[in-house]
């Protein structure tokens, strides 16, 4: 069974410190791990796709990066409107079939 | 970039009615469309995947006979809630996946539907 854990549940950060969201994944035939950004009442917002191990991508302060076990956020030099929900999502393909399996995600919020 | 435009936003309904739930890919196809509910802090579950031109795949869990799920064309999938009450309140939200150039395209979501049944 596919399943993604990510940590912490939730992270007060103060406005300019750096810190990073992980994402930890076992999936059998991973095909592609998805960043979003939630806020509250809102649907999610798309980020980032990674697809092979090494893969980084960066938008903003936020640079995702991925490994065969886990993926991390990073978020450098955050401001106030960088808090929200952070969502990690995986798929995979397991007899032919394609899966999407979320984390619970991470709250973050960052103080002025 | 890629929007998923999700109609109603916000919809109130009566116990005991139907209320349909349109989910629109604006600027690609989108071969499957997933269904999500959301409780009120708490991540998203997944209901159902549909494809485009056959029966949705549900959840286990998920009552199919309930929550009716149309994927008529490339970029139009619909969710209809039959015979409401009022535990099926909540927040839900469509995705689509860009099959336009890879089987392996990115998933965006909808801004999402609150339903309140009274």
């Amino acid at each position: 069974e596919d399943q993604v854990t990510q940590s912490p549940e939730a992270l007060r950060l103060q406005e300019g410190e750096s810190s990073s969201l992980n994402c930890s994944y076992t999936v059998s035939g991973l095909r592609g791990l998805f960043w979003y950004r939630q806020d509250p009442g809102k649907g999610p917002e798309f980020l980032f796709t990674l697809y092979s191990a090494g893969e980084e991508k960066e938008k903003e302060r936020l640079k995702a990066t991925l490994t065969k076990k886990e993926s991390f956020l990073h978020i450098t030099a955050p401001k106030p409107e960088d808090s929200a929900t952070y969502l990690c999502a995986v798929r995979s393909n397991s007899g032919g079939y394609q899966k999407v399996t979320f984390g619970t995600g991470t709250k973050l919020q960052v103080i002025p | 970039g890629a929007v998923v435009s999700q109609h109603p936003s916000r919809v109130i309904c009566k116990s005991g009615t139907s209320v349909k739930i349109e989910c629109r890919s604006l600027d690609f196809q989108a071969t499957t469309m997933f269904w999500y509910r959301q409780f009120p802090k708490q991540s998203l579950m997944l209901m159902a995947t549909s494809n485009e031109g056959s029966k949705a795949t549900y959840e286990q869990g998920v009552e199919k006979d309930k929550f009716l799920i149309n994927h008529a064309s490339l970029t139009l999938s619909t969710l209809t809630v039959t015979s409401a009450h009022p535990e099926d309140s909540s927040f839900y939200i469509c995705s689509a996946r860009d099959s336009t150039t890879a089987l392996d395209g990115t998933i965006y979501f909808g801004e999402g539907s609150w339903l309140t049944v009274v």
